[in-house]
């Protein structure tokens, strides 16, 4: 089945700073890559997701991209703020139809200092 | 449109016991997935129902099992608990005009004792 690692399982960063996130993923037939914030206490917020016919997607100050050859993506967040600091978990699925199944990553730990 | 929700928040139950877990989904969306999340770990996926049939499983015994209704809520069955059962588990609706987007409920915290 599909396994993804994700690095690094804790990231400090200054306010203002750029943090990125890296995430490899095994299965070739993944098609889709969700990532997802989660405070402490709080539901997975969906933040941005690519699908595996796209190399970069942007949102703002958030912006993914995917390398389908290396089998890796990235989360890459700009002028980092306090707020958002919480887990981000990258997550793959291989699924089609209605049949997303998503294998997450173990998480990554970001702290914006202020 | 409403979010994800779930019920109950929290629960303790004693090994052994049974316990039942409610998720209602997003409206507009037909498709339910399980997850259960350890301390410290992302979700795992338990099992999803698309239009009341099982429509996928991961690594989880039969003593995990689950419905869905006709208005596409869901529940979650377990059976003969485990301490190692102890986790939150998260329900995720998705099925809408971007049908692989899940979004997730606030899950119920399940103590095990």
């Amino acid at each position: 089945g599909e396994n993804v690692e994700q690095h690094p399982s804790t990231l400090s960063v200054q306010e203002g700073d750029s943090a990125v996130i890296k995430c490899t993923y095994s299965d070739s037939a993944s098609n889709y890559f969700p990532w997802y914030k989660q405070e402490l206490g709080k539901r997975p917020q969906l933040i941005i997701d690519i699908r595996s016919n796209v190399g970069e997607k942007k949102d703002q100050r958030i912006a993914v991209t995917l390398n389908k050859t290396a089998k890796h993506f990235s989360l890459h967040i700009t002028e980092t703020q306090p707020e958002d600091s919480a887990v981000y978990f990258c997550a793959a699925s291989s699924g089609g139809g209605s049949n997303y199944k998503l294998t997450f990553g173990k998480g990554t730990l970001l702290t914006v200092n202020p | 449109e409403t979010g994800v929700t779930q019920s109950p928040t929290h629960l303790i139950k004693t090994r052994g016991q049974q316990v039942t877990l409610r998720c209602s989904s997003q409206s507009g969306h037909n498709t339910v997935s399980w997850y259960q999340q350890a301390l410290g770990q992302g979700p795992q996926f338990i099992f999803q129902y698309y239009r009341e049939e099982e429509n996928g499983r991961g690594n989880f015994p039969p003593r995990f099992s689950g419905l869905q209704f006709p208005n596409y809520s869901s529940e979650l069955n377990v059976n003969a608990l485990e301490l190692d059962d102890s986790a939150l588990y998260l329900c995720a609706s998705s099925g809408g005009p971007q049908r692989y987007e899940q979004y997730f409920g606030p899950g119920t915290r399940l103590t095990v004792t």
